[in-house]
């Protein structure tokens, strides 16, 4: 079945600093979403893209969505102690029942 | 603007009792999806419903079963709770179902404890 792998699992970093994260899949997806889920509360979308070599930005954070469709990445700038949180890749099914399948997740920490 | 609310916050219960969690979606929106997250991993699909009929099923045992109501809003039960039953149960909501562009937002989640 379709899965979604991130890496990094984990990173910690200095307050300021940029952040890079990935998503990858052996299969192909038409819509990539980025979710940011903090500690007892549900995800919370950051950002949605629906075109191959897509690039979207909201506010510091910034999004592609790969050419070969079976990637995205996320990018945070300048990094503050809020952005603390795990980081989910997310996309809908192609086939079968219509459902999100979610990557395994980054966690970030950021220390001041 | 009200988002997904979802009750109870937490819940305990023990092996082998049942657990009703609810979910009220964002207004206007007529599916909803429940999702379990174990400690750890990203959340797993498990039902969807759209004008009260279900639209898809993940691979979940026929101990959890949900439905929708009129109003949209929906319950998720879990029967014959095992101690692997502890998790966070999220619900989504979608302006409608199978459509790429309807993003599903989620709720805060029920935290359920198996002893």
């Amino acid at each position: 079945g379709q899965q979604l792998n991130q890496s990094p699992q984990s990173m910690f970093i200095q307050e300021g600093e940029d952040v890079s994260m990935n998503c990858t899949s052996s299969s192909i997806f038409n819509t990539w979403l980025w979710y940011k889920q903090e500690p007892g509360e549900g995800p919370v979308l950051l950002i949605a893209l629906y075109k191959a070599g897509e690039l979207t930005s909201n506010g510091r954070l910034t999004a592609q969505f790969g050419i070969t469709r079976k990637d995205s990445f996320l990018n945070i700038s300048a990094s503050i102690p809020s952005d603390v949180g795990i980081y989910f890749c997310a996309g809908p099914t192609t086939s079968g029942t219509y459902k999100y399948i979610f990557g395994t997740g980054t966690r970030l920490k950021v220390l001041a | 603007d009200a988002g997904v609310t979802q009750s109870p916050t937490h819940l305990i219960k023990t092996r082998g009792q049942h657990v009703t969690l609810r979910c009220s979606p964002i207004s206007g929106h007529k599916s909803v999806s429940w999702y379990q997250q174990v400690l750890g991993q990203g959340p797993q699909f498990i039902f969807q419903y759209y004008e009260k009929e279900e639209r898809g099923r993940g691979n979940f045992p026929d101990r959890f079963s949900a439905r929708q109501f009129p109003n949209y809003s929906s319950e998720l039960n879990v029967n014959a709770l095992l101690l692997g039953d502890s998790a966070l149960y999220l619900c989504a909501s979608s302006l409608r179902a199978g459509v790429i562009s309807d993003t599903q937002y989620f709720g805060p989640g029920t935290r359920l404890t198996v002893l």
